[in-house]
């Protein structure tokens, strides 16, 4: 079936760094990628999404990366602050579906 | 503008017990999803609502759940009977068309 999977469970990383959190989907129909950042008590808030059609897209110091060809998708952080710390999880949808593919979460925890 | 609302934010109940779940979209938000999060595994879609037609339910678990969006405004889920395996955090969210709006969740524990 259908997934989206992230590769470490968890992260740690020291204030001011930058962090990158992976993920890999396994469905090359996906045309929709976002990255949700959750914080505890909170639903998953949208950070940043991206296109199939693109490679890269970038916002405020958070950078999104696709790669097609192995069906991977990597979020940056840039100089990483506290209030980064959070569940980040990527999800894939299809545009006509509507619904999203979600992989299992990163915890990021940033280290002052 | 208010976001998307969840009541309760927290239930406790017995296994074999009912429990109902709301949801308040943002106005004018056509499209409702429900989705859960158990054990602290991935977020998993339930299904989704087009104004009150269900459009998607592939993700609906079993039949021990039932969900309505009459009027096509708010939405209810229903879990009758509770099982433990039931026990996780359930989102719902709305859109207008595209970029979907998270509530806060329920957090529903089986005993």
């Amino acid at each position: 079936g259908e997934s989206v999977g992230l590769h470490l469970p968890t992260l740690s990383v020291q204030e001011g760094d930058n962090s990158i959190i992976n993920c890999a989907y396994s469905n090359s129909a996906s045309d929709y990628f976002i990255w949700y950042k959750q914080e505890s008590g909170k639903g998953p808030q949208f950070i940043i999404d991206i296109r199939s059609n693109m490679d890269k897209r970038q916002g405020q110091r958070v950078t999104v990366l696709l790669n097609k060809t192995v069906k991977h998708l990597s979020l940056q952080i840039a100089a990483t602050q506290p209030g980064d710390s959070a569940v980040y999880f990527c999800a894939e949808t299809h545009t006509n579906a509507g619904k999203s593919t979600f992989g299992d979460g990163t915890t990021l925890t940033v280290k002052p | 503008e208010a976001g998307v609302t969840q009541f309760p934010s927290h239930s406790v109940i017995e296994k074999g017990q009912t429990v109902t779940l709301r949801c308040d979209p943002i106005s004018g938000h056509d499209n409702l999803y429900w989705y859960r999060r158990v054990m602290g595994k991935e977020i998993k879609f339930l299904l989704h609502f087009v104004k009150e037609s269900k459009q998607d339910e592939s993700g609906m678990p079993n039949n021990r759940f039932l969900a309505e969006r009459t009027g096509g405004t708010y939405s209810t889920l229903k879990v009758q009977p509770a099982e433990l395996e039931d026990s996780g955090v359930y989102f719902c969210a709305s859109s207008p068309g595209g970029e979907q709006f998270f509530g806060p969740g329920t957090r529903l524990t089986v005993l």
